[in-house]
């Protein structure tokens, strides 16, 4: 089965500071990725995606890199605010079903 | 434009019930998938609608869930009997275009509790 995790289930950052949050993926046919935000009493929104044929893409003060060589995705959200807090997934798919990863709290301290 | 919306928001159930949630996609939106989170575990997917039809149900448990989407518009998941198990929350998401590829949108959420 696929195997979609993050490197750290939690992560508190100061106001102002910039987060990196990071996901393994198992399968290397992956050819597309996402990140999600979920917050409380929401469902996961998107916030920004990637093609297995690029290494880096930005967005509004989200940049998500993918490196392929050790399976590796991350999400960098700049000068993190009070509403970044969140639980943030990473998805992978190879075109059929996407798996999720369980997911990174992350907990902006003011 | 209304988002994907889901009803209930909770339900708490005694094992053996049974429990309908029900899934209203964004308009025009062909494709609904059904995913269900149990606690601090990973986003699972249950199954995938092309309008009317089943496109892939290959994530569901076992033949205790029953989804189904008459009409093509809004979906309902049925659980019945209720396992101790079957306890998380259950997204619904639906697409416009046929491919994962395509951005899913994300409904708040079932929080299904079985005791």
């Amino acid at each position: 089965g696929e195997s979609v995790g993050l490197h750290l289930p939690t992560l508190s950052v100061q106001e102002g500071d910039n987060s990196i949050i990071n996901c393994a993926y198992s399968n290397s046919a992956s050819d597309y990725f996402i990140w999600y935000k979920q917050e409380s009493g929401k469902g996961p929104q998107f916030i920004i995606d990637i093609r297995s044929n690029m290494d880096k893409r930005q967005g509004q003060r989200v940049t998500v890199l993918l490196n392929k060589t050790v399976k590796h995705l991350s999400l960098q959200i700049a000068a993190t605010q009070p509403g970044d807090s969140a639980v943030y997934f990473c998805a992978e798919t190879t075109g059929n079903q996407f798996y999720f990863g369980t997911g990174t709290s992350l907990t902006v301290i003011p | 434009e209304a988002g994907v919306t889901q009803f209930p928001s909770h339900s708490v159930i005694e094992k053996g019930q049974t429990v309908t949630l029900r899934c209203d996609p964004i308009s025009g939106h062909d494709n609904l998938y059904w995913y269900r989170r149990v606690m601090g575990k990973e986003i699972k997917f249950l199954l995938h609608f092309v309008k009317e039809s089943k496109q892939d149900e290959s994530g569901m448990p076992n033949n205790r869930f029953l989804a189904e989407r008459t009409g093509g518009t809004y979906s309902t998941l049925k659980v019945q009997p209720a396992e101790l198990e079957d306890s998380g929350v259950y997204f619904c998401a639906s697409s416009q275009v046929w491919g994962t590829t395509d951005t899913q949108y994300f409904g708040p959420g079932t929080r299904l509790t079985v005791l």
